[in-house]
């Protein structure tokens, strides 16, 4: 079956170091974004990739890259972490912009201490 | 901008009883509605969308229908179980003039918990 992958499921790390989240869709989607989950929040959009070399800004993108080199992927990288980056983090496929429907990763806790 | 404002959590109720869970949107367009679900420990999945106004969207006996002259999405059950406890969220999708960015906007989520 399809699916969408993440790893790792949990992350301790410290401040300033650099840190990457993978996330891996073999529905062979062109759509793929990254959000964060804080509490009172609900989902934020990080980033976001409409095909392979492309890639756009969220509203929460400041601190965070991504890269697409191919259809599956689209890694998550954390520059020099912070505090304020501990999160649950959630990636999600969608077939294309006609189709709007989202299909989850199950996360990656994110400490930074 | 568009947004998506639900009822805050959490909601506790007891099995059997009816739930509703409010949800209403500012949006320009015609966006699509979602209601996602978020079991402990995993990603959201997808529960019921519309697409249209007076749609009305129903799985595992949840219900919302679209209502564009109260821009609301309110969910529906009318017996819940001890299974239903989760988070719940609305969404709604971003549409500009030229058509769909493919982009979700979601309200800040609803606990239910659901007491035997």
């Amino acid at each position: 079956d399809a699916e969408i992958t993440q790893s790792p499921r949990h992350k301790i790390t410290e401040t300033g170091r650099q840190v990457t989240l993978a996330c891996h869709q073999t529905w062979n989607h062109n759509n793929m974004f990254w959000y964060r989950q804080d509490l009172g929040h609900g989902l934020r959009l990080i980033h976001y990739s409409y095909g392979v070399q492309d890639t756009n800004k969220g509203e929460v993108s400041d601190g965070y890259s991504v890269s697409r080199s191919n259809t599956e992927d689209l890694p998550l990288t954390l520059e020099s972490a912070a505090s304020s980056q501990t999160s649950v983090y959630f990636c999600a496929s969608s077939e294309s912009q006609d189709t709007d429907t989202q299909y989850f990763g199950p996360g990656t806790r994110l400490t930074v201490l | 901008g568009n947004s998506v404002t639900q009822m805050e959590g959490p909601v506790t109720l007891s099995e059997e009883a009816f739930l509703t869970i409010n949800c209403t949107y500012t949006a320009t367009g015609y966006p699509s509605l979602f209601w996602y679900v978020q079991y402990p420990g995993e990603g959201l999945q997808l529960l019921l969308k519309a697409t249209k106004a007076d749609d009305k969207g129903s799985n595992k006996g949840f219900e919302a229908t679209y209502r564009k002259e109260t821009t609301s999405f309110h969910l529906e059950k009318g017996s819940v179980q001890v299974s239903d406890s989760a988070v719940y969220f609305c969404a709604l999708s971003e549409a500009v003039s030229t058509g769909n960015t493919g982009k979700l906007i979601f309200g800040q989520g609803t606990t239910l918990q659901v007491k035997p």
